[in-house]
């Protein structure tokens, strides 16, 4: 059974970068198939994509977070990361990592529990 | 890249059918049978219920069902169950690898 979760500070200052891990366990990362996604949810409102990385390092933007958003892979602590640079206010939201299913079905079949990032000073 | 649409809430009786609908355009749900939909209850992560449109993750209860017309995309819901109170989620393939969410919908079991 995949677990993923997800770890970071909870509390950003705005214009600082907005940094969070996620650790994969019960499968490898390195498997073939799988896009390894990044997902917010804003207070009381629906759910957005962020973008998503392969193992191999290959990686795609919500367009609209792209010009911020860098996600990175490292295979051998079996984690993938997120930075969001220049926070604001309206970063803030609960953020869950996701295993979605590249070869197809473009789904996302397991989540992290997710995790609360407030941007204030 | 729009979200797509959903009915911010909808409402129904125990043993009643429910349709909660996700429109997008011709570049989304209407271009790709690549749609998903997910359960969250409160305080709690999504859970796949539909993929591709249509196809049920094994463990999912069959009174789950989803379906796709033009650019409008349905999860029905029949037999409505209290415990199926929560928010419902689509999600769909947006080209160019990019994904788009719904705004979520708010079931109600009366």
């Amino acid at each position: 059974q995949v677990q993923l979760q997800e770890s970071g500070p909870g509390l950003v200052k705005p214009s600082q970068t907005l940094s969070l891990t996620c650790t994969v366990s019960g499968g490898s990362i390195s498997t073939a198939g799988y896009y390894w996604s990044w997902i917010r949810q804003h207070p009381g409102r629906g759910l957005e994509w962020i973008g998503y990385i392969y193992y191999s390092g290959n990686t795609h933007y919500n367009p609209s977070l792209k010009s911020r958003v860098t996600i990175s892979v490292d295979t051998t602590t079996n984690q993938f990361s997120l930075k969001m640079t220049s926070a604001t206010a309206a970063d803030t939201a609960v953020y869950y990592c996701a295993r979605e299913d590249s070869y197809g079905t473009r789904s996302f079949d397991y989540w992290g529990q997710g995790t609360l990032v407030t941007v204030s000073s | 890249q729009s979200a797509l649409t959903q009915p911010a809430s909808v409402s129904g009786s125990p043993g009643q059918s429910m349709t909660i609908s996700c429109t997008g355009t011709s570049s989304d749900v209407g271009g790709y049978n690549l749609i998903s939909w997910y359960q969250q209850h409160p305080g709690k992560a999504p859970e796949l219920i539909i993929y591709e449109g249509t196809k049920r993750p094994s463990g999912v209860s069959n009174r789950f069902s989803g379906s796709k017309s033009g650019n409008t995309a349905s999860l029905t819901i029949s037999g409505l169950q209290a415990e199926d109170e929560a928010h419902y989620h689509c999600c769909s393939y947006a080209g160019r690898s990019t994904l788009v969410f719904g705004g979520g919908t708010k079931l109600t079991v009366l």
